[in-house]
């Protein structure tokens, strides 16, 4: 597609269900990002991949969260057991390689309420 | 680890008129990228424009200009003519080349006046 693309843009669920977000970056973009945007701890690295593997992970803030990508494109976050703390919007990111140079492209998030 | 700062919750500018965001950073590198990002309610992160450390010449990108001062590792933003359409969050972000995440500031929201 012509930009990173997320899905669902929405998603309301129960404390303690999991949930499953998903990004589709930018068709050629070997890099991908996710980012946590709450109220009280502004914008937040969570994981990088390059290709399959995620040589950074030093963001995400427990191992209820993790994610994968396969194919070298779409990635899904998993958060398991939910927790009101949870509720934030997360955003994914892509660009043509690694390194300060390349300009990240976001999507326009997925909005997780945990309630 | 790098922080960025952005002192300026909110700003307010008169249609047509000129307004200046400000954004200061921390970093013990000397090569690194910085970025401003507008953020409107539709919740993408737009990038606006890109200034590269290692050059002393300020990026500007139509209307939005930067005022990089590398020693007082300050990157304020610039927007000229404002319109309306400019409103939205604007966050600062800073990178380091060897570097994947981006480190944002804490965003800076601009109301513009008709």
């Amino acid at each position: 597609g012509a930009g990173v693309s997320q899905s669902p843009s929405n998603k309301v669920t129960e404390k303690g269900k999991d949930v499953e977000l998903r990004c589709d970056p930018i068709s050629g973009h070997t890099a991908l990002y996710w980012y946590r945007q709450s109220l009280g701890q502004g914008l937040e690295f969570l994981i990088y991949f390059q290709g399959n593997s995620a040589p950074d992970k030093s963001g995400l803030p427990s191992d209820r969260f993790s994610a994968e990508r396969t194919g070298g494109s779409v990635s899904t976050l998993t958060i398991q057991r939910t927790q009101q703390e949870d509720s934030a919007v997360y955003l994914c990111a892509s660009s043509s390689g690694a390194g300060g140079r390349q300009p990240q492209h976001f999507g326009d998030g997925t909005r997780l309420s945990i309630l | 680890a790098q922080t960025v700062t952005q002192s300026q919750p909110e700003m307010s500018v008169q249609e047509a008129e000129t307004v200046t965001l400000s954004c200061t950073y921390d970093t013990s590198e000397s090569d690194y990228y910085l970025f401003w990002y507008k953020q409107p309610p539709s919740r993408q992160m737009i990038l606006v424009i890109r200034q590269e450390a290692y050059k002393q010449q300020n990026a500007t990108e139509n209307r939005f200009s930067v005022n990089f001062q590398k020693a007082a590792k300050s990157f304020s933003l610039k927007i000229s003519d404002s319109q309306l359409g400019d409103a939205a969050m604007y966050f600062c972000a800073y990178r380091d080349n060897a570097g994947n995440m981006l480190t944002f500031g804490g965003g800076t929201r601009l109301m513009v006046k008709p």
